[in-house]
């Protein structure tokens, strides 16, 4: 079955460390993002790719980091430098970065520091 | 800016009750407009879209219409299950080369069903 993967679906982090989530992709989709959800705010856009090789800060990219190497993956790196990194991530996809259609979402990694 | 708002939550109902939930957004084009669901513990999932005014988007006994004049997408149900308990988000995007294609969400919308 065609989908979005997100790993692990739990991560715990000491303050200080680096930390790196993985999302793939099988749906042949060009457009992937990521977003960050907290309590009572919705969901905030941190980076985002519409091409292989290119990516774009969102809203809230300060402290994160990405890269897209491959069309099916786009993983998320949280760096020290995140302030409060506590949070529900969810990894999204899209056929077209310029179509009205809507996005898919993984099932998110929830990340605790410690 | 372009933005959504919901109505604030929890929204607690009884089972077989109407459910209502009030979705405005502030846009200066012609957005593409969405609801999405999120059970416990879990990502989300797209419950219905409608991409242009007057459209009405259903799925599972839910509806909302694209009202341009009110710019408005309310979620309506006529009767609501336990099952339906989860995090209701109203979503906007645009179509189009010059544009990200992102979503931008409303804060979302907690639904309580009891037995």
């Amino acid at each position: 079955d065609g989908g979005i993967t997100q790993s692990p679906k739990y991560l715990f982090r000491k303050e200080g460390q680096n930390v790196t989530l993985s999302c793939e992709q099988n749906l042949n989709h060009d457009a992937m993002y990521w977003y960050r959800q907290d309590p009572g705010q919705g969901l905030r856009l941190i980076y985002y790719s519409q091409i292989v090789n290119d990516f774009q800060k969102g809203d809230i990219a300060e402290g994160y980091s990405v890269s897209r190497e491959k069309k099916e993956s786009f993983p998320l790196t949280v760096t020290s430098a995140q302030k409060n990194p506590t949070a529900f991530y969810l990894c999204a996809s899209s056929r077209l970065p310029e179509g009205p259609g809507e996005l898919f979402f993984g099932e998110g990694s929830r990340l605790t520091v410690l | 800016g372009d933005s959504v708002t919901q109505m604030e939550g929890p929204v607690t109902l009884s089972e077989e009750a109407f459910l209502t939930i009030n979705c405005t957004y502030t846009a200066t084009g012609y957005p593409s407009l969405f609801w999405y669901v999120q059970y416990p513990g879990e990502g989300l999932q797209l419950l219905l879209k409608a991409t242009k005014a007057d459209d009405k988007g259903s799925n599972k006994g839910f509806e909302a219409t694209y009202r341009k004049e009110t710019t408005s997408f309310h979620l309506e149900k006529g009767s609501v299950q336990v099952s339906d308990s989860a995090v209701y988000f109203c979503a906007l995007r645009y179509p189009g080369s010059s544009n990200t294609g992102k979503l931008i969400f409303g804060q979302g919308t907690t639904l309580q069903v009891k037995p």
